[in-house]
C-alpha cells in the first residue's frame, strides 16, 4: 500500500505556543489530505479536507484560524496548531488519497501535549 | 441516526477462531466501502477496499458488501493474536468528495 509519513510523532509544547506538523505522501501523488483528530478510544473525527493548491474546507465546529492548514504541493500538508491550549491536546493523524482511488492511506499521527 | 452504525464491543475470541465484523449504513448513495485497522497509538492501516456490491478476498481477510441491505461485513480466519486491534469501517460516496464517513470501530481481542 502507499506510505504516508507525518512528523513528529509526538510532541510536547507549552500553551500560547504554536505547533506544526508535517504529512507526506511517499510513493504517490495526494490530490487530496485529510486531517483528523482522535481522542482515546474514540473514532476518529474529520477536521479539515483539502485539495492541491487550494483552500481547505473545514468541517463545522473547527476554527479555521486555529488549525492552519497548508497543502502547497502533490506531497506535503501542514497543519499548525496555533496559540496551543490544554485541550488541544490530542492524536493529530493525517491521510492522503489520489485522484485515481477513493481509498485514504494514514500517516502514524502525531500525539500533541499542551502543558 | 448515525450515518454508519457499528458494534463497538469489545469483541473476544480465542485464537484460531473466524471474526465477523459488521457495520450498516444508512446513505444510499455510498458507492466505496472500507476496512482499516488500528492498533493502539498507531494511525488506520487499510484493510479491504471495495466498490459497491460483492466479495473480496485478501489473505485471511474477506470483506463483503450488501447495497440491498446496507450492510458491510469484514470476516477474518484462522484469527491470531496480532489482529488483536480496532477495526473501523468507512464509507463515502462517488464523485470527487472522497470525505469518509467512519463507524465507531469494534475492539477485537484474539487470546492465544
Amino acid at each position: 500500500g502507499a506510505v504516508v509519513s507525518q512528523h513528529p510523532s509526538r510532541v510536547i509544547c507549552k500553551s500560547g505556543t504554536s505547533v506544526k506538523i508535517e504529512c507526506r505522501s511517499l510513493d504517490f501523488q495526494a490530490t487530496t489530505m485529510f486531517w483528523y483528530r482522535q481522542f482515546p478510544k474514540k473514532s476518529l473525527m474529520l477536521m479539515a479536507t483539502s485539495n492541491e493548491g487550494s483552500k481547505a474546507t473545514y468541517e463545522q465546529g473547527v476554527e479555521k484560524d486555529k488549525f492552519l492548514i497548508n497543502h502547497a504541493s502533490l506531497t506535503l500538508s501542514t497543519l499548525t496548531v496555533t496559540s496551543a491550549h490544554p485541550e488541544d491536546s490530542s492524536f493529530y493523524i493525517c491521510s492522503a488519497s489520489s485522484l485515481t482511488g477513493g481509498e485514504q492511506y494514514f500517516g502514524p499521527g502525531t500525539r500533541l501535549t499542551v502543558t | 441516526q448515525k450515518e454508519v452504525e457499528q458494534d463497538p464491543g469489545p469483541l473476544s475470541v480465542p485464537e484460531g477462531a473466524i471474526v465477523s465484523l459488521n457495520c450498516t449504513y444508512s446513505n444510499s448513495a455510498f458507492q466505496y466501502f472500507m476496512w482499516y485497522r488500528q492498533y493502539s497509538r498507531k494511525g488506520p492501516e487499510l484493510l479491504m477496499y471495495t466498490y459497491s456490491s460483492g466479495n473480496k478476498e485478501d489473505g485471511r481477510f474477506t470483506a463483503q458488501v450488501d447495497k440491498s441491505s446496507k450492510y458491510i461485513s469484514l470476516f477474518i480466519r484462522d484469527s491470531q493474536p496480532s489482529d488483536s486491534a480496532t477495526y473501523l469501517c468507512a464509507a463515502s460516496p462517488a464523485g470527487n468528495n472522497r470525505k469518509l464517513i467512519w463507524g465507531l470501530g469494534t475492539s477485537l481481542a484474539v487470546n492465544p
